[in-house]
């Protein structure tokens, strides 16, 4: 167990649907990031927050969006979902933003299984 | 971040050390190597980090050749339990989101 909570397990959903897919990080950890995982894509990185602040940002497309709560949970939000919107969703958390020198690792939950049929 | 070219696949025989080597020639002097794997849909999990000098822990020993182009992850008595994919990702800090590439997809035989 990573520490790392991510709700729901399984979510099926119909094209053209929004869905919200919620992660709690490791307690003290300030940083939560969000990866895709698609069986042609494989892992790729979606966005990363830190202290309630976005901090990078990667093949995230405009259809989705993400925020970090005060109380440092996350939320990630997926609209006009499409067929290849299906994958696993993952979300890591570490205790630092990414200053050089910091080398803290990532704690990866159980992810988020995506079907949009 | 540096690129890095792994094996697609490897096996082991259960109980035997498991050697996967990971290269890469364009790391920069303040890029680190980690290791993740991920067991089957599971989420990734930390393995280990070094800079230059080898490194163990619990899990594994890395081992980074002096002119850093290359390393090797150990799993030095391999379990079924070990089977998964291995990523070695180059990274200046561990905060940073990570690039996965393909890893090496490691099956431990019994």
């Amino acid at each position: 167990d990573s520490g790392v909570t991510q709700t729901p397990k399984h979510l099926i959903t119909a094209t053209g649907q929004r869905v919200t897919l919620r992660c709690s990080p490791r307690s003290g950890d300030l940083s939560v990031y969000w990866y895709q995982q698609s069986l042609d894509q494989g892992l790729q990185f979606l966005i990363q927050y830190y202290n309630g602040e976005e901090r990078a940002k990667g093949n995230i497309l405009e259809r989705f969006s993400a925020q970090q709560f005060p109380d440092l949970h996350s939320e990630l939000n997926l609209s006009s979902l499409e067929l290849g919107d299906s994958a696993l969703y993952f979300c890591a958390s570490s205790v630092g933003g990414g200053g050089r020198g910091s080398y803290n690792e990532q704690f990866f939950g159980p992810g988020t299984r995506l079907t949009v049929l | 971040d540096a690129k890095t070219t792994q094996p697609t696949s490897m096996d082991c025989a259960e109980g035997r050390a498991a050697n996967l080597p990971c290269n890469h020639s364009t790391i920069s002097g303040n890029e680190y190597v980690y290791w993740y794997r991920q067991i089957h849909s599971q989420g990734p999990q930390y393995i280990i980090h070094g800079l230059k000098n080898n490194e163990t822990n619990e899990m594994a020993s890395l081992i980074i050749t002096e002119d850093r182009k290359s390393s090797t992850l150990i799993l030095p008595h391999a379990t079924l339990r070990d089977t998964a994919v291995y990523y070695c990702i180059v990274l200046t800090s561990g905060n940073t989101p990570l690039v996965f590439g393909k890893g090496t997809r490691l099956s431990v035989i019994a």
